[in-house]
């Protein structure tokens, strides 16, 4: 069965920290993982795009990777913002969109 | 960057009412798709579109239907609305139907509340 799961389900931080959020999917064939951040009552936002071939790939202070042996990627933030409060989810496509569970973040003061 | 726009932002209808969902995609993109988001749950896939035509169905209710139009708009019809209808409807829109390799795009989305 393809499924998509991430953890940890929820995440409190407080500004300037780092965090790591991570996704396990089984999902095939597979040929890419991407990431989306949903702010609250908003529709998802792609934040970055694995394909098989790639390791690690950084959107500003966002910085995903991808081990397509083990079927892990993870999504670290640097430094975060107040901004970076929403949900993270990670979506495995096959000939459509595997949701996976989400990580909600909170950023604090 | 045009985006995906969805219309109303917000509805609210009494049970077993009808509602109506408008989509409008990106220009120049010609694939569609309807997701129900209830609080704390991930999207649902609905349907897809692609070129007019419905291309993947998915938890969609019977008391639901959708259309593209031939400007690739599309509408989400709602009948006999249910109090576990009330959720988030986002529509998203990729570029050639490839949901395996496109982005979808996702739009602001539609809060129906029913009650």
């Amino acid at each position: 069965k393809n499924q998509v799961e991430q953890s940890p389900q929820s995440l409190i931080i407080l500004e300037g920290k780092n965090c790591t959020l991570q996704c396990n999917y089984t999902v095939s064939p597979f040929s890419n993982l991407r990431w989306y951040k949903q702010d609250t009552g908003r529709g998802p936002v792609s934040l970055t795009i694995m394909t098989f071939s790639e390791n690690t790939k950084s959107n500003g202070r966002y910085t995903a990777t991808l081990d397509a042996d083990t079927k892990q990627s993870s999504l670290h933030i640097t430094a975060s913002q107040l901004s970076d409060s929403a949900s993270y989810i990670c979506v495995v496509p096959t000939y459509k969109y595997i949701f996976g569970t989400g990580t909600r973040l909170k950023v604090l003061a | 960057a045009a985006g995906v726009i969805q219309s109303p932002r917000h509805l609210i209808k009494e049970k077993r009412e009808t509602a109506t969902l408008k989509c409008y995609p990106i220009p120049r993109h010609d694939t569609v798709y309807w997701y129900q988001q209830g609080p704390g749950q991930d999207p649902q896939f609905l349907i897809s579109f692609y070129e007019k035509m419905q291309s993947d169905k998915g938890s969609i209710p019977d008391r639901f239907s959708a259309q593209q139009f031939s400007d690739y708009h599309s509408e989400l019809n709602m009948s006999s609305l249910e109090l576990g209808d009330s959720a988030l409807y986002f529509c998203a829109s990729s570029p050639a139907g490839l949901a395996g390799t496109d982005t979808q795009y996702f739009g602001p989305g539609t809060r129906l509340t029913v009650l």
